[in-house]
């Protein structure tokens, strides 16, 4: 079972550029979860979703958009990107139960 | 509003020791669920246990234990003989029952146990 995917794992942008961080689940999860961790940090919630076409935001949603189109997917857009988004960036889904984690992306603005 | 504090930034152990991680929390509603979480060095989060909010009894896995505490809202690890492997940064975090169960999780607690 593949449980949460994140694509890519790294990945060096400029500054100003954009681009979407992909996960998708297969576990038909409803509640999906986009998080950043910064360096020595916890992870802050950026987007959720409680299913198919509604998203709400976290507590970090500056600079960032999601859409949640299909149960599966919840991709993670970045809009001229800022060297404050480097971080690693963890997509997680949940039944209610307890979060599943992808294995991340690390992301460089520079 | 919900907060998840770990004051542990670091704590170093030698191999067998017992080592203790704290977590104490804040939240309004009587209805909720607290969390740990590991992260070994390769960086992926790796569930480790779920308390809900009427369930207060200790729970014992192995060579870990949880003590959960409502009257000092804390939920605290323990690690009896710990070992290398066990070296990671620990997480607690509070979800609540709401409609999105999103967590919020503390600073997390680097551990490190040398042989």
């Amino acid at each position: 079972n593949a449980g949460v995917t994140q694509t890519p794992k790294f990945h060096i942008l400029k500054i100003g550029q954009s681009m979407t961080l992909q996960c998708t689940q297969d576990m038909n999860h409803n509640y999906m979860y986009w998080y950043r961790q910064d360096p020595g940090m916890g992870l802050k919630l950026i987007y959720y979703s409680v299913g198919a076409g509604i998203t709400d935001k976290g507590e970090v949603p500056n600079g960032y958009n999601v859409s949640r189109s299909t149960t599966e997917d919840f991709p993670l857009r970045l809009e001229l990107a800022a060297p404050s988004q480097t971080s690693v960036y963890f997509c997680a889904s949940s039944s209610g139960e307890k979060l599943f984690f992808g294995s991340g992306t690390q992301l460089s603005v520079l | 509003a919900q907060k998840v504090t770990q004051a542990q930034t670091e704590i170093s152990v030698v191999e067998k020791e017992d080592v203790t991680l704290d977590c104490v929390y804040e939240t309004r509603d009587t209805t909720y669920y607290l969390f740990w979480y590991k992260q070994p060095p390769s960086g992926e989060l790796v569930f480790l246990i779920r308390r809900n909010s009427f369930d207060e009894q200790n729970e014992i896995s192995g060579r870990y234990s949880w003590n959960f505490q409502k009257s000092t809202s804390s939920f605290n690890f323990t690690i009896t003989a710990s070992q290398v492997v066990d070296s990671a940064v620990y997480f607690c975090a509070l979800s609540e029952v709401d409609s999105s169960y999103k967590l919020i999780f503390g600073s997390g607690t680097r551990l490190l146990v040398r042989p």
